[in-house]
């Protein structure tokens, strides 16, 4: 069984301060990772992604993720928050085996203050 | 640029009514999914289709159906409407070519009250 959790709910930085949003899976099989942004109204979009070949991934707008395979973690990082990282995100795994099955995580709401 | 769009934002229908949501993309995508999105539970599978008129249950299809009858646009479909399909509906599509097939391309989302 695979499943995906993300261990806060809500992150409240301040702006130009360091952003960590935890992820982590379990899984029988190494499978691809994903992190996806929801900004309000809007539909999810594309960070980045993780397919093991290389642990460290770099995404859109600064994000960047490391995956560890020894504590099956995908956690997101960015050294400076920005205002318009205000959105939800959704760590979200992927099994090889069956390409049509997405595993949610159930979404870190980051707040950034002024 | 790539679009999947959602003919609606907002919904609002009562209980009892036959509701359909309708996605289409413009990307070839030879997959497209329906979720449904609540507070605090993430994204869940409703249905997928990989082909025209193909469509696999998701992990809760109970209470909707879908319609593929081309393969740009997918269809969900809540038969009979119940308060607690009260959500926000979120289409997306995928390709099985090229360098990313894995990646799924969302809608904005309606979001359905059912009164």
């Amino acid at each position: 069984a695979q499943s995906v959790t993300q261990l806060d709910s809500h992150v409240s930085v301040s702006e130009g301060t360091p952003v960590l949003l935890r992820c982590n899976y379990s899984s029988s099989y190494s499978p691809s990772l994903f992190w996806y942004v929801q900004h309000p109204n809007k539909g999810l979009q594309l960070l980045l992604k993780y397919t093991s070949a290389a642990t460290l991934v770099k995404g859109i707008n600064g994000f960047e993720a490391e995956f560890k395979k020894s504590e099956t973690s995908f956690h997101l990082t960015k050294p400076s928050a920005h205002m318009s990282d205000a959105a939800e995100y959704f760590c979200v795994a992927h099994p090889l085996y069956n390409f049509n099955k997405f595993y949610f995580g159930s979404g870190t709401k980051l707040n950034v203050k002024p | 640029d790539v679009k999947v769009t959602q003919s609606s934002r907002y919904l609002v229908k009562r209980t009892g009514e036959k509701v359909f949501l309708e996605c289409v993309q413009d990307m070839d995508h030879e997959n497209m999914f329906w979720y449904r999105q609540d507070p605090g539970l993430g994204l869940r599978l409703i249905y997928f289709s990989y082909d025209v008129k193909m469509k696999e249950k998701g992990d809760i299809p109970e209470g909707y159906s879908v319609s593929r009858e081309k393969k740009e646009r997918f269809s969900l479909i809540l038969e009979s409407a119940s308060t607690n399909q009260t959500s926000m509906y979120l289409c997306a599509s995928s390709s099985d070519r090229g360098g990313d097939t894995e990646k799924l391309f969302f809608g904005s989302g309606t979001q359905l009250s059912v009164l």
